[in-house]
């Protein structure tokens, strides 16, 4: 499975978009980009993937750029209740292990 | 309702002993996981199981033995082999698309 870079922290304003980014250089053509959160103390979340297409859910957007190395996790109105430890994956749609690396510490602030 | 079900939540063990955490899912998934969480650290894969009857060691499988006899049941023992037990241990399962992992809620394990 391809490696993934995240920064590993950010501050967001409350109501503001957080804009959460992930760069897979090295992804290969059948592999998705995986998001994951992790709230304190609880279960990761899944939150959103997709291969190379846009994909909007309820809770958030991913735009992935056309030579797919690099995606962009969109929570358009965050809150104070989004501030967690976001992941980005990279993996194949069938089997193999779920790795989850060191992620971003998204802080939202009032 | 469906979802996966770690207990206990929380576990003290004197050094020395075996302990088993318990991990079921009812979701039909094929593929279960370990994981194991150190304070502001982030999650390192023990063992993972992709069908019944099987399973492969992650990165940190040393000192920890699992089971799946069942499709719905991932049990992971800490050994007295394990050096550092004390930890937050996650279980997990998806399905074989990997479409969505699911965890359970955790089992936070001291030992004394």
């Amino acid at each position: 499975d391809a490696k993934t870079t995240q920064p590993p922290s950010m501050d967001c304003a409350e109501g503001r978009a957080a804009n959460l980014p992930c760069n897979h250089s090295t992804i290969s053509g059948n592999e998705y980009v995986y998001w994951y959160r992790q709230i304190h103390s609880q279960g990761p979340q899944y939150i959103i993937h997709g291969l190379k297409n846009n994909e909007t859910n309820e809770m958030a957007s991913l735009i992935i750029t056309e030579d797919r190395k690099s995606s962009t996790l969109i929570l358009p109105h965050a809150t104070l209740r989004d501030t967690a430890v976001y992941y980005c994956i990279v993996r194949g749609n069938q089997g193999g292990k779920l790795i989850f690396g060191q992620g971003t510490e998204l802080s939202v602030k009032p | 309702d469906g979802g996966i079900t770690q207990s206990p939540k929380y576990l003290f063990r004197k050094e020395g002993q075996n302990v088993t955490l318990s991990c079921e899912q009812n979701l039909n998934h094929d593929a279960m996981y370990w994981y194991r969480q150190d304070p502001g650290q982030g999650l390192r894969l023990i063992y993972y199981s992709q069908i019944v009857n099987d399973f492969q060691k992650g990165d940190i499988a040393e000192g920890y033995s699992v089971s799946r006899e069942k499709k719905e049941s991932f049990p992971l023992t800490v050994t007295s082999a394990q050096k550092n037990p004390t930890a937050f241990y996650l279980c997990a399962s998806e399905d074989r698309w990997n479409t969505e992992a699911f965890f359970g809620q955790g089992t936070r394990l001291t030992v004394v």
